[in-house]
């Protein structure tokens, strides 16, 4: 089974700080996605940030950053300079296998909350 | 832009009713999906469709079944609404394995 775990329901950040979200998964497979997504209040899921695991380098998107280490299966994203528009909800995500669409797995998330 | 559109926000009804929600997405795309989103328990897959007329059970597909007749609309079906389906519901759409999902803005549905 694949499983992605996201230990930190919950957390806080002050405004202008930097914050890093963890993310683990399990998998046997050597190549495959990765994803963060956000869940603002709105409800509106956005893509975050994207990571392909046959690629050396970690993404980065503006203030979005992700470590990146597949031996140890993690990858966790680093938020830099935090804005109160960073509140949310937080989803790591793998994508899975052919017998399962290659549909994103996703962990049960992190709440983020930026304080002024 | 990509716009994913489910037809409710949300959505009350009776135990025992026939529930259809209904996901179009206006791109193209071949992929389609429904997640179910729980407190603590993230984004659990019902369902999810390849292509027209195609569907595949996901990890949750108990109490629900799918429809797809046109590439745009996939329909989620709540054959007979019971009161553990009370939860959000969340359309997906891409189109293909390797690129970015596109969500909708899901539906609160009730169950009493």
């Amino acid at each position: 089974a694949q499983t992605v775990t996201q230990s930190q329901p919950e957390m806080s950040v002050q405004e202008a700080e930097t914050v890093t979200l963890s993310c683990t998964y399990d998998t046997s497979e050597s190549n495959y996605y990765l994803f963060w997504y956000k869940q603002p209040p709105s409800r509106q899921m956005i893509l975050v940030i994207r990571q392909e695991a046959y690629k050396q380098q970690n993404a980065t998107e503006n203030r979005f950053s992700v470590n990146f280490q597949k031996a140890a299966k993690s990858f966790s994203l680093k938020i830099s300079d935090s804005q109160l528009g960073d509140t949310a909800m937080y989803f790591c995500a793998f994508m899975k296998r052919p017998n399962s669409g290659y549909a994103l797995n996703f962990g049960k998330g992190t709440s983020l909350l930026v304080t002024p | 832009d990509v716009k994913v559109t489910q037809s409710s926000r949300y959505l009350v009804k009776r135990t025992g009713e026939k529930v259809f929600l209904e996901c179009v997405q206006d791109m193209d795309h071949e992929n389609m999906f429904w997640y179910r989103q729980d407190p603590g328990l993230g984004l659990r897959l019902i369902y999810f469709s390849y292509d027209v007329k195609m569907k595949e059970k996901g990890d949750i597909p108990e109490g629900y079944s799918v429809s797809r007749e046109k590439k745009e609309r996939f329909s989620l079906i709540l054959e007979s609404a019971s009161t553990n389906q009370t939860s959000m519901y969340l359309c997906a759409s891409r189109i293909a394995i390797n690129t970015e999902a596109f969500f909708g803005q899901g539906t609160r549905l009730t169950v009493v």
